[in-house]
């Protein structure tokens, strides 16, 4: 079985300029999730979805971050413009329901 | 904030039991205890959870104490790729804002030759 699919793996952006995050869960998981993980931090939730419906987004910064998981299956993370504090890896999880979730090898974001 | 304290560093020798507490001593009754850990440069893996009773997998084994107020998670044998970050974690049973994962920032268990 497939697991949980992030690309692109490294990313080197400048500050100012958009980036996008693509995400696909494993088959047939209706919860999706976003994390973020600052070095020597434990990840923090942006965004959790289930089937399509963004169910919490209370820690996504709305104002440059924005997410969509259109026909319920893959996701995407959009920054918008980048800034240097946005240096981070980005981790996507899916699960079946409140199973257990399972996590992608995630994006390294290095703004510059 | 997590619900969960770890301390902040532990090593074992290779081949050794590894057992790694936590505590929470505020976890609710509908509240299940989740271990995962995270591998340099991977996503977070799942080990174990469970709730009051101790449960144990191809992976490790979880204590729950009986006032459910603490947990340790043994690795019977740990080897090398067992070097990683441990994270314990409170959540609730059934859907809604409380069943996110919520991680701390772990235990980092460092396994010596």
């Amino acid at each position: 079985e497939a697991g949980v699919v992030q690309s692109p793996r490294y990313k080197i952006i400048e500050k100012k300029q958009p980036v996008a995050f693509w995400c696909n869960p494993i088959s047939g998981h209706n919860t999706l999730y976003w994390y973020l993980q600052n070095l020597g931090q434990g990840p923090e939730l942006l965004i959790r979805y289930e089937n399509e419906e963004a169910v919490d987004d209370s820690q996504l910064p709305k104002d440059r971050f924005s997410a969509e998981r259109l026909k319920g299956v893959d996701s995407t993370l959009k920054i918008q413009p980048a800034e240097l504090g946005d240096s981070a890896v980005y981790l996507c999880a899916s699960s079946s329901g409140v199973g257990e979730a399972f996590f992608g090898q995630g994006t390294r974001l290095t703004v510059v | 904030d997590a619900k969960t304290t770890q301390p902040p560093s532990m090593d074992c020798a290779e081949g050794r039991a590894a057992n790694l507490p936590c505590n929470h001593s505020t976890i609710s009754g509908n509240e299940y205890v989740y271990w995962y850990r995270q591998i340099h440069s991977q996503g977070p893996q799942y080990i174990i959870h469970g709730l009051k009773n101790n449960e144990t997998n191809e992976m490790a084994s979880l204590i729950i104490t009986e006032d459910r107020k603490s947990s340790t998670l043994i690795l019977p044998h740990a080897t090398l790729r067992d070097t990683a970050v441990y994270y314990c974690i409170v959540r609730a049973s059934t859907t809604g804002a409380n069943s996110k994962l919520t991680f701390g920032k772990g235990i980092t268990l460092s396994v010596r030759p």
